[in-house]
Parts: structure tokens; C-alpha cells; sequence
């Protein structure tokens, strides 16, 4: 069955620092990979997501990731984080089966240090 | 293109009487998925629509219904308000089944007192 685990539930970072969430996923074959972000009281954007091809992939608000088959992993990194991205990030998997739906992970609520 | 619009924003209902959320989807779409999120259990799909065909299902009770529409605008009905059912409900929509990539609308938050 597919599954998705986002083993930190919080992080905190510094204004400027660096940023890394972690995805870890679990499904038979080449998944579809997404993350989202939700901010307080609002609905998910997509910030990213991997299809195929390229396995490091660039998203919305200098975002990317990174997805390694062998570690089942995707990973979300930003080089600089700003007060701005402090927010609620899903990561989610999806099977391009047509009667599979997609799988959100609990989320990892990020805190941005001044 | 106008986003994922849900109608009410905002839903105060008390113990024993039913609701009724509206989720208008992107021009376009025909797959529209309602989710349940709370602080607890985080994002729990509740059912996905396509072509006015419910197509999968969660783990809910009966309690809980939807319907789409010809012009894929979807309802999503909950009876008989049980104090557990407060949450943020998250209307979804996508232009095909499946693992396509998915547009949430705000949301509409219900309050069960």
C-alpha cells in the first residue's frame, strides 16, 4: 500500500539558514511525488512536484527536490529560508493509477527564528 | 484561470444537524477529492469525484455524502453533526484521475458546537 512519512513533525531554522524537509515514501512502482505548502487557515499550494524524468526538480518560491528511488526519498531543500516561508509543508504521493488517489504525509509545520 | 472556490468560508452548525459544502473546481477540471483536515489526524481524504461518479472512497462514516454536478461543481453533505466532525474540509480539484497533480481550494472551516 502506498504511504508517505514525514518523520519531523516540527523544525525550526534561522532566517537565512539553509532547509532541508524530509519525505520518505513507500510504493511499488515510480510514484508521482509532490509537496504543498499551507499557510494558517488556508488551502494547500503546490510548490513542486516529479512526474519523471530529471530527479532533481525546481519549484515555486526558490524550492526544490530531490527524488532518490533508492532511499525512497524526496526531500525538500531551500538555500535560504525567509519569516515568509514559515508555514505547513504535505509532502504526497500519487500512483498515475487511475484508481489510486493521492496520499498526503502529516505534514511538517516549519518556525522561522528572527 | 480562477482557482478551487469553496463555498462557505466559514460554518457554525450544533450537535444532530447536517451541512451542506460546495466546491466550485478549475475550468476545466473533472476530478474534484474532499478531504478532511484536523490538527489530530492530519489530511484524511474523505471521496473523489469524476465525470459525477464517486470513484473512491475514505474511511468515513455514512454520515458523510457528496455529489457532483454536470458542470463538475461538487457538494459534499454531512448528517447528523457529531462534535468530531469540526474541521477544515479541503476541496480538491484535478484536470484527470489518478496521481494528476491536485488544486485545493481555501477551504471551509465548520465549527460543531
Amino acid at each position: 500500500a502506498q504511504s508517505v512519512t514525514q518523520p519531523d513533525i516540527h523544525i525550526t531554522v534561522s532566517e537565512g539558514a539553509s532547509l532541508e524537509l524530509r519525505c520518505n515514501y513507500s510504493y511499488g512502482a515510480t510514484p508521482y511525488l509532490f509537496w504543498y505548502v499551507q499557510s494558517p487557515g488556508q488551502g494547500l499550494q503546490l510548490l513542486l512536484k516529479y512526474f519523471s524524468g530529471d530527479t532533481l526538480v525546481q519549484g515555486i518560491k526558490g524550492f526544490e527536490a530531490e527524488f532518490k528511488r533508492s532511499q525512497s526519498s524526496f526531500n525538500l531543500r531551500k538555500p535560504s529560508v525567509h519569516w515568509s516561508d514559515a508555514a505547513e509543508y504535505f509532502c504526497a504521493v500519487g500512483a498515475g493509477n487511475r484508481d489510486d488517489k493521492i496520499i498526503f504525509g502529516k505534514g511538517t509545520r516549519l518556525h522561522i527564528l528572527p | 484561470k480562477a482557482g478551487v472556490t469553496q463555498t462557505p468560508r466559514y460554518l457554525i452548525k450544533t450537535r444532530g444537524q447536517q451541512v451542506t459544502l460546495s466546491c466550485s473546481p478549475i475550468s476545466g477540471h473533472r476530478s474534484v477529492s474532499w478531504y478532511q483536515q484536523t490538527p489530530g489526524q492530519g489530511l484524511q481524504f474523505l471521496f473523489e469525484y469524476f465525470s459525477e461518479t464517486q470513484r473512491n472512497k475514505g474511511n468515513f462514516p455514512g454520515r458523510f455524502s457528496g455529489r457532483q454536478f454536470s458542470n463538475s461543481r461538487s457538494e459534499m453533505n454531512v448528517s447528523t453533526l457529531e462534535l468530531g466532525d469540526s474541521a477544515l474540509y479541503l476541496c480538491a480539484s484535478s484536470q484527470n484521475r489518478g496521481g494528476d497533480t491536485q488544486y485545493f481550494g481555501p477551504g471551509t472551516r465548520l465549527t460543531v458546537l
